[in-house]
């Protein structure tokens, strides 16, 4: 176990649709990051927060946002969901120490 | 610009025997290369990295890579694999001041009884 947590653990939900994955960082990391992995894409990079400021953009679709609260915790927002958006999208933190990302679980997301 | 190739999809190793999975990298300036293990349905598990120093790296469950600058390279050895190594592994690198992580392909490691 990482120490990562990430909700839902599967989305099912239709074209056009809007959600939202939830992430909460390691106890004590202030980045969070968000990829995306898909068959065929990969694995990328989506965008990256450090202590509630966006630090890092990637691949990001002009229809995903996120935010990252006082708390720390993260929340990503997927609109206008097309069935390509199928993907399991995931949350990592790291310290600055250590420079080692951790992963959480994924959300696995199906686009009906 | 970073990158990472992973050359081969799928590794068979039988049990018991010595494993590689190759990991070749372009970034500039010195490298931060890491391998991940994936398990079906799970999330990617860090297995270790290579930051500075000593260009062997010991990590989890008894792997190992070796960084080699002049290949630009970090494969992924164990010496012993066990049917529970069965898994998607990846090799990921980022550059001095980019967190951003660069991930390679993936290699579906199987390990035969």
């Amino acid at each position: 176990d990482s120490g990562v947590t990430q909700t839902p653990k599967h989305l099912i939900t239709a074209t056009g649709q809007r959600v939202t994955l939830r992430c909460s960082p390691r106890s004590g990391d202030l980045s969070v990051y968000w990829y995306q992995q898909s068959l065929d894409q990969g694995l990328q990079f989506l965008i990256q927060y450090y202590n509630g400021e966006e630090r890092a953009k990637g691949n990001i679709l002009e229809r995903f946002s996120a935010q990252q609260f006082p708390d720390l915790h993260s929340e990503l927002n997927l609109s206008s969901l097309e069935l390509g958006d199928s993907a399991l999208y995931f949350c990592a933190s790291n310290t600055f120490t250590t420079d080692t990302q951790y992963f959480g679980p994924g959300t696995r997301l199906t686009v009906l | 610009a970073q990158s990472v190739a992973q050359p081969e999809d799928q590794v068979n190793v039988a049990e018991g025997n010595p494993l590689t999975v190759k990991c070749t990298y372009s970034v500039s300036g010195n490298p931060y290369l890491f391998w991940y293990v994936q398990y079906p349905n799970r999330g990617l598990q860090f297995l270790l990295k290579y930051i500075t120093g000593d260009n062997l790296v010991k990590g989890s469950y008894g792997f190992e890579a070796e960084f080699n600058k002049s290949q630009t390279s970090f494969h992924l050895k164990k010496p012993s694999a066990l049917v529970s190594d069965s898994a998607l592994y990846f090799c990921a690198v980022r550059g001095f001041g980019n967190e951003k992580l660069t991930f390679g392909t993936g290699t579906r490691l199987t390990i035969i009884p």
